[in-house]
């Protein structure tokens, strides 16, 4: 069964710096996309960057990364030079490809807030 | 251009009580798909939309819950006789095609409570 685990709930970072959020994975099928959304205190999500299980390098979008360990079942989200509009709750999900499901199961999220 | 709405903002309803909400997607996106965010979790996904019909609907927690899709477009998701574990935000999200590397699009949501 797809599941989707995020074990750090808060999470606190300096303006300016890196932070790296953590999410691990649980499929049976060989083929899958992973999904960072991003859901600011007004409450709409906001899609950051996708990896295809395919996909031979790691997603980057901007100061979005996306360190993607096939072997480890990870796929944490680095956001680099934080800003204080980083501040949100993220949201990691995935969907299989041939499992026959359009369902994106979602993680628990981390809330993040970044210090001035 | 627009993006997803939904309306209502808000909804408060005694127990018992029927509730529609709905979703408006983008225009030209056929796939949609309504999510249920109860306090502090995730996402979880009730039914997924292509066109007017819902190949999954397997996310759908009982039967007093039912969705339908007219014109491709406006989406109305119901409850029936609405219980206090039923309050939770509601989001609906569209996407172009429903590929799985499609990016979703989200409405700001319903938070509908239940006394």
């Amino acid at each position: 069964a797809q599941k989707i685990t995020q074990t750090q709930p808060g999470m606190f970072v300096q303006e300016k710096e890196a932070v790296t959020l953590d999410c691990t994975y649980d499929t049976s099928d060989p083929s899958y996309g992973l999904f960072w959304y991003k859901q600011p205190s007004s409450g709409e999500m906001i899609f950051l960057i996708y990896q295809g299980s395919y996909d031979q390098q790691n997603a980057t979008e901007g100061r979005y990364s996306l360190n993607f360990q096939k072997a480890r079942k990870s796929a944490n989200l680095v956001i680099s030079a934080s800003q204080l509009g980083d501040s949100a709750m993220y949201f990691c999900a995935m969907r299989d490809f041939f499992s026959g499901t359009y369902k994106y199961i979602f993680g628990t999220g981390t809330r993040l807030k970044v210090l001035a | 251009g627009a993006g997803v709405s939904q309306s209502p903002s808000n909804k408060v309803t005694e127990k018992g009580k029927d509730v529609e909400l709905r979703c408006d997607p983008i225009s030209g996106h056929t796939a949609l798909y309504w999510y249920r965010q109860s306090l502090g979790q995730g996402l979880e996904f009730l039914i997924y939309f292509q066109g007017n019909s819902a190949p999954d609907k397997s996310g759908l927690p009982s039967d007093r819950f039912s969705a339908e899709r007219t014109g491709g477009s406006v989406s109305t998701l119901t409850i029936q006789r609405t219980q206090q574990e039923d309050s939770a935000v509601y989001l609906c999200a569209s996407s172009l095609a429903g590929g799985a590397v499609d990016t979703q699009y989200f409405g700001p949501g319903t938070r509908l409570t239940v006394l």
